[in-house]
């Protein structure tokens, strides 16, 4: 059975503190992998990853993928208070619909 | 260009009673995929349709069920309601699987009384 385990599940940090999120994944088809944020109700993308070992990078934000140890991490600097939110990861597989870990609801505090 | 629209945003429902819920996918879009959200369980996949077809089932009771129409808008509905069905119901669409992205809408909070 597919799975995705994303942790911690819960942090709180202050403002300027750098957090890193983890996500390992056991599915088939693996064809990449997506990092959303959640805020009030719908979840925004964030990162698509397909290759190993290529950062992508979006302002404070990074994420990397090793495909052979089978785990994601999204990496936070600066925090605001404007980042806190769930944050959720999700292989996307060939032919079928995405599945969730269940999340990490980060908490920034000023 | 106009994002997923899922409606009703919100909804109260009576135990026993069904409800409908809709979602418009993205223009062009012919996969939509359906999530229920309670906290602490995270997404919960319920299925995925592509073309009117429904290609994936999540592990649900037989109370839930959905449809695609050929306008590629799709709508779930439970039947006999429960109260621990009370959640934020969330659709997503995408182009296809695999290395398309996916957009959510912004989900229909059911709750059940």
């Amino acid at each position: 059975e597919d799975k995705v385990v994303q942790s911690p599940l819960s942090l709180v940090v202050h403002e300027g503190d750098t957090v890193t999120l983890n996500c390992s994944y056991e599915v088939t088809n693996f064809r990449s992998l997506l990092w959303y944020k959640q805020e009030k109700k719908a979840p925004t993308f964030l990162f698509m990853l397909t290759s190993s070992g290529i950062e992508k990078k979006s302002g404070r934000l990074s994420s990397i993928l090793d495909k052979k140890e089978l785990f994601s991490i999204l990496n936070i600097t600066a925090t605001q208070t404007g980042d806190s939110a769930i944050y959720l990861c999700a292989p996307n597989r060939a032919g079928t619909a995405l599945i969730f870990g269940k999340g990490t609801t980060l908490s920034v505090s000023s | 260009k106009a994002g997923v629209t899922q409606t009703p945003r919100y909804l109260i429902k009576t135990r026993g009673q069904q409800v409908t819920l809709s979602c418009s996918p993205i223009s062009g879009h012919r996969s939509v995929s359906w999530y229920q959200q309670t906290p602490g369980q995270g997404l919960q996949f319920l299925f995925e349709y592509f073309s009117e077809t429904q290609r994936n089932k999540g592990n649900f009771p037989g109370r839930f069920s959905g449809r695609q129409f050929s306008n590629s808008r799709s709508e779930m509905n439970v039947s006999t309601l429960e109260l621990g069905d009370s959640a934020l119901y969330l659709c997503a669409s995408s182009l296809g699987t695999g290395f398309y992205g996916y957009t959510f809408g912004s989900g229909t909070r059911l709750t059940v009384v």
